[in-house]
């Protein structure tokens, strides 16, 4: 069974300064996507950034970038030069490649806080 | 504006009492879920439909129902809740099998 694993439950950091946080997951899949939303006090889940298996290149949207390593199963989100807007719950999300697969699984996800 | 709505966004109910979270979406999406969010768990796969009349289990689907007979709807049926029920809920929609999930802004449901 797939499974996504976020070891961090809190994560704190300091406005401007940069923050990574971990993901690892389980699968035996060759092919899947990997995602990290983001949970504000609002509740709602936004996307954050979404990684194709298949591509080498690690991806990036503004100042949030992901450090993919396919063999060791990591996932780490790294958010530059924070800001205090991007506080929140932070869930990581396995997608297989499977014909008709509508599996999405969430890790437990970190709590960040942005410290002024 | 492109958007997933759910209603009622709060609910408070007694065991046994039969109710129905409905979830909309304006983007016709052909894939649509329900995830319900526990303190410490993540956000669980209750049930998911990839079309009209097309639906199946996720990862946790004991006492829940769904229906799809329309494209755009996708309600949520608990037909007798339990307090073990009591949840954030949300539901998702998605154009294709890749595409960026659309989540909902979510349902708070407390079962007495």
């Amino acid at each position: 069974a797939q499974t996504v694993t976020q070891s961090q439950p809190e994560m704190s950091v300091q406005e401007a300064e940069t923050v990574t946080l971990s993901c690892t997951y389980d699968t035996s899949e060759s092919d899947y996507y990997l995602f990290w939303y983001k949970q504000p006090p609002s509740r709602q889940m936004i996307l954050v950034i979404r990684q194709e298996a298949y591509k080498q290149q690690n991806a990036t949207e503004n100042r949030f970038s992901v450090n993919f390593q396919k063999a060791a199963k990591s996932f780490s989100l790294k958010i530059s030069d924070s800001q205090l807007g991007d506080a929140a719950m932070y869930f990581c999300a396995y997608s297989p490649d499977l014909q008709g697969a509508q599996k999405l699984v969430f890790g437990q996800g970190t709590r960040l806080t942005i410290n002024p | 504006e492109a958007q997933v709505t759910q209603n009622p966004r709060y609910l408070i109910t007694v065991t046994g009492k039969k109710l129905t979270v409905t979830c909309s979406q304006n983007m016709n999406h052909e894939y649509m879920s329900w995830y319900r969010q526990d303190p410490g768990l993540g956000l669980r796969q209750i049930y998911y439909s990839m079309n009209v009349e097309v639906t199946d289990k996720g990862d946790v689907p004991e006492g829940y129902k769904v229906s799809r007979k329309e494209k755009r709807n996708f309600p949520l049926i608990l037909e007798s809740p339990s307090p073990n029920q009591t949840s954030l809920y949300f539901c998702a929609s998605r154009y294709g099998r890749w595409e960026t999930q659309y989540f909902g802004p979510g349902t708070r449901l407390l079962v007495l």
